[in-house]
């Protein structure tokens, strides 16, 4: 069965200080890796993915991944953080020899303090 | 704005009462899919469309649930005989292709069942 982890409920982080927000996944198959960020009140936005290639992916707002086959992980990073990154963010996975339904982990709160 | 809409965003109803939600999803995507999201929790699968057929359905989708895509293009996912467990924010996506990754969420509805 298809499984995300995402172990921290919260991150506090400085501004201007780099963040990690973890990840680790379970498929039987090839994964295709997903985060997305949810502000309040608001539905899902796409950040960035994973599907082949380059372990290391570049997304939106100046958020990048970092795809660990061997740890099963996909932990996303930012060199320098904004307050304005603040917000529930979610790692998904999905098997796509199995099916096409995306399974979400339950999302970390951000939080960048001033 | 030609992403994903939802209507309504917000509905309050009373148990036992049905309600209706739309999802217009984005133009020319053939996948449309429900996710259901209560609080502290990631969105969870409900059901998929590959134009009109719905190909999926998650256990989490009683028989008070239903989804409809008539035409290919909007969606509507009905649930009669509220209950108070219902209450969450409903997610509708869309992707597009054969080998579409990305889905692309609305903004959500929010019921709340009294």
């Amino acid at each position: 069965a298809q499984s995300v982890a995402q172990p921290e409920d919260q991150v506090n982080v400085a501004e201007g200080n780099p963040l990690t927000v973890k990840c680790t996944y379970s498929v039987s198959g090839n994964p295709y890796l997903f985060w997305y960020v949810q502000y309040p009140n608001r539905g899902l936005q796409f950040l960035l993915k994973y599907i082949t290639g380059d372990n290391l992916v570049k997304g939106s707002y100046g958020f990048e991944a970092e795809f660990n086959k061997s740890q099963t992980s996909f932990h996303l990073k930012k060199p320098s953080a904004l307050v304005s990154d603040s917000a529930l963010y979610f790692c998904a996975v999905r098997d796509f020899a199995r099916d096409d339904k995306i399974i979400f982990g339950k999302g970390t709160r951000l939080h960048i303090l001033p | 704005d030609t992403g994903v809409s939802q209507n309504p965003r917000h509905k309050i109803t009373k148990r036992g009462q049905n309600v209706t939600f739309r999802c217009d999803p984005i133009s020319e995507h053939n996948r449309l899919y429900w996710y259901r999201q209560t609080l502290g929790q990631g969105p969870e699968f409900l059901t998929y469309f590959q134009n009109e057929a719905q190909l999926e359905k998650s256990r989490l989708l009683s028989d008070r649930f239903s989804a409809e895509r008539p035409k290919g293009s909007f969606s509507t996912l009905e649930i009669q005989r509220t209950e108070q467990g219902d209450s969450a924010m409903y997610l509708c996506a869309s992707s597009a292709g054969l080998l579409q990754e990305t889905q692309y969420f609305g903004p959500g509805t929010r019921l709340l069942v009294l």
